[in-house]
């Protein structure tokens, strides 16, 4: 039973450029959160998918957006890079998005490195 | 706003001795609360969960957790550490009556067990 993964592991951003990043779920789950991870930080919350749309939403501006495909796994994007967005993302899945019972699970993570 | 705190950002101990991270959380509602460990070079796993139920929850590697909602605490607890258990451990709460399924994580306490 494969974990959640994510893709790339590493990857290193020029200022101003644009970023795609991948995850797929654990197999039977629909749910995709993204987190952001900046070093020596608790991860931060930054939107979740279900059923494709982007159902809610942290505290980030709008160069950052995603995207669910039908089989469930999620691309998060990042335009005009600045220093700042240099962290771990991380993907966690879950099953199911307005329950009573909401765990989730952690991909490695991405390091985004922007210079 | 909703928050979490880890007052303890890094903890040193020694072999065999006895632990408690501390965790707490601003908001008088409905929580779901966990307790995710990141061992150096690998992604956050999940240690334990408390949703609902007995307020002593017990998880992977003989860690524990007691949910005392006057106190708005969810503390970790484990007898006697070994060295394996150096780690980072985040406190994480879904604050349920929000709406929003998304983790709030502590800033983390890091924790070095010395042999």
């Amino acid at each position: 039973d494969a974990g959640v993964t994510q893709s790339p592991t590493h990857l290193i951003k020029t200022r101003g450029q644009q970023v795609t990043l991948r995850c797929s779920p654990k197999s039977g789950h629909d749910t995709v959160s993204w987190y952001q991870q900046a070093l020596g930080q608790g991860p931060q919350f930054i939107f979740q998918y279900y059923e494709e749309e982007e159902r809610q939403r942290g505290n980030f501006p709008d160069r950052f957006s995603g995207h669910q495909f039908p089989n469930y796994s999620s691309e998060l994007n990042v335009n005009a890079l600045l220093l700042g967005d240099s962290a771990l993302y991380l993907c966690a899945s879950s099953l199911g998005a307005g329950g009573k019972i909401f765990e989730q699970y952690f991909g490695p993570g991405t390091r985004l490195t922007v210079t | 706003a909703q928050s979490v705190s880890q007052h303890n950002h890094h903890v040193i101990l020694s072999e065999a001795a006895s632990l408690e991270l501390g965790c707490n959380y601003s908001y008088g509602g409905t929580v779901n609360l966990f307790w995710y460990v990141q061992y150096p070079g690998q992604h956050l796993q999940l240690l334990l969960k408390y949703f609902s139920g007995d307020p002593l929850v017990k998880g992977i590697k003989g860690f524990e957790a007691e949910f005392i909602k006057s106190k708005f605490s969810f503390n970790l607890r484990k007898p006697s550490v070994q060295w394996s258990d150096t780690a980072e451990y985040f406190c994480a709460v879904i604050f349920m009556d929000t709406g929003r399924r998304a983790l709030t994580f502590g800033s983390g306490t890091r924790l070095q067990v010395q042999p």
